[in-house]
């Protein structure tokens, strides 16, 4: 089992539409969440962390729930400029480095 | 956005060829990182390195090394290319890990490296 799996998608919505996505995590000392944002042929970039109470930001939502293993990002009122790979990423408690899931790909439509 | 080149951008390069990728910073951040990325897997950490001449393996180190002699700058060195090895490699920089709101990586252009 990977440590960090995502649906690879393509989810595909219209402009103004609610996505979500969830990510699960197979070590419970997993310490750190983030979701990163990767646009076709770029290189990643910070979206949010997530936190336990769960946090907004915008129109972005992300959420924690360690006893089940995942954390979930919620996208309301779609944009075309949100069509992007988000990418579920932690770090383990007592480690240096950052674990990636393969990414989910959104593409947001007119 | 942070200030991280890599280079070169794109490189073609034979089986057997030593290689070496770039990374330079003009951040000051401790924490810098190798990765590589490939269809399927996400990215998966090959060394990082946590100060000047201190380095660490990551997850797929094989076949892979590193140096820091200053703090701007972090190499990476394939010192035998092989085609397993072709992939976009993308450098990364931190102010600090461990929790607390400085806790992000800020990731540079990456490099298309082809081996043949």
């Amino acid at each position: 089992r990977k440590e960090v799996e995502q649906d690879p998608g393509p989810f595909n919505v219209p402009e103004g539409a609610t996505v979500a996505f969830n990510c699960t995590y197979s070590n419970s000392a997993s310490q750190s969440f983030f979701w990163y944002r990767q646009d076709c042929r770029k290189e990643p970039k910070l979206l949010m962390s997530v936190y336990s109470s769960g946090n907004e930001d915008g129109r972005f939502t992300a959420q924690l729930n360690r006893a089940s293993q995942y954390i979930s990002l919620l996208i309301r009122d779609s944009k075309l400029s949100d069509s992007a790979t988000y990418l579920c990423v932690l770090r383990m408690y007592n480690n240096n480095d950052m674990r990636f899931g393969a990414g989910t790909r959104l593409t947001v439509k007119p | 956005d942070a200030g991280i080149t890599q280079s070169p951008r794109h490189k073609v390069t034979e089986t057997g060829t030593p290689v070496t990728l770039r990374c330079h910073q003009t951040e000051n951040h401790r924490y810098m990182y190798w990765y590589r990325q490939d269809p399927g897997h996400g990215l998966r950490l090959i060394h990082y390195s946590y100060g000047v001449k201190d380095t660490d393996k990551g997850e797929v180190s094989d076949g892979y090394s590193v140096s820091r002699s200053k703090t701007e700058d972090f190499l990476l060195t394939l010192e035998s290319a092989t085609s397993s090895q072709t992939s976009v490699y993308f450098c990364a920089i931190s102010p600090q890990i461990g929790g607390g709101r400085g806790e992000k990586l800020f990731f540079g252009s990456g490099t298309q490296l082809s081996v043949l």
